[in-house]
């Protein structure tokens, strides 16, 4: 096992065009993060998914902002008309639901090398 | 109130002492918390986990859990100069299954 992959590790674009990101989890987990990061903050919570299912997703997160996992093991998160604010790392991170109990309980989570986006 | 708070440092200390770093959270119900270092330009990467009230020790790191006062601890012994990071605190919060992060503590060992 690899551990958890993102692609690209550096996107650069325009203001205005659409990006996309994609994270393959470490595989047997089901549950996968997509996490936000700007300077000297902590990662902020973006969306999650157990399986194929979409769980949360973070009221912060505008409707530019989409993430799907069709099949329940890869992951893209897409940014449309990107702005200069959406600048960040942007990283994914995958944990197993086998070992915990009911919500509340998690096992660690184990991110990949992030995506860092610069939107000029 | 933010749900996790951490001192965002700088916090100094002298290679071989002890690093003392503090978080504390807001939802009383919380049960999974974790401690995750992050150098410069990297991604996290998970030092330690902690469930129940009391301390966990992993090599040089102690994990502290107090849960009555809302608080958790990471102790970093005989610290060293490759120590030098932010520390990140996670927290689950109740009802869910999402991590909840801390600004993160940025600590620097002196040589």
């Amino acid at each position: 096992d690899t551990g958890v992959s993102q692609d690209p590790r550096h996107k650069i674009t325009k203001r205005g065009q659409n990006v996309t990101f994609r994270c393959d989890p470490i595989s047997e987990h089901n549950r996968l993060y997509w996490y936000r990061q700007t300077l000297g903050q902590g990662p902020e919570f973006l969306t999650y998914f157990q399986n194929e299912a979409q769980l949360e997703k973070s009221r912060l997160l505008s409707d530019r902002f989409s993430a799907e996992r069709p099949k329940g093991s890869f992951s893209t998160l897409e940014i449309q008309r990107t702005e200069q604010g959406d600048s960040a790392m942007y990283l994914c991170a995958s944990s197993s639901s086998l070992r915990t109990g009911g919500p509340g309980m998690n096992t660690e989570a184990f991110f990949g090398q992030g995506t860092r986006l610069t939107v000029v | 109130q933010k749900e996790v708070e951490q001192n965002s440092g700088p916090l100094s200390v002298p290679e071989g002492a002890i690093a003392s770093l503090n978080c504390t959270y807001s939802d009383r119900g919380s049960q999974s918390f974790f401690w995750y270092r992050q150098y410069s330009g990297k991604s996290p990467e998970l030092i330690m986990f902690i469930y129940s009230n009391g301390d966990k020790e992993d090599g040089r790191f102690t994990a502290q859990l107090n849960k009555a006062s809302q608080y958790v601890s990471l102790l970093i012994r005989d610290s060293q100069p490759s120590d030098s990071a932010t520390y990140l605190c996670a927290v689950i919060t109740s009802g869910t299954y999402k991590y909840i992060f801390g600004t993160g503590t940025r600590l620097k060992v002196l040589a």
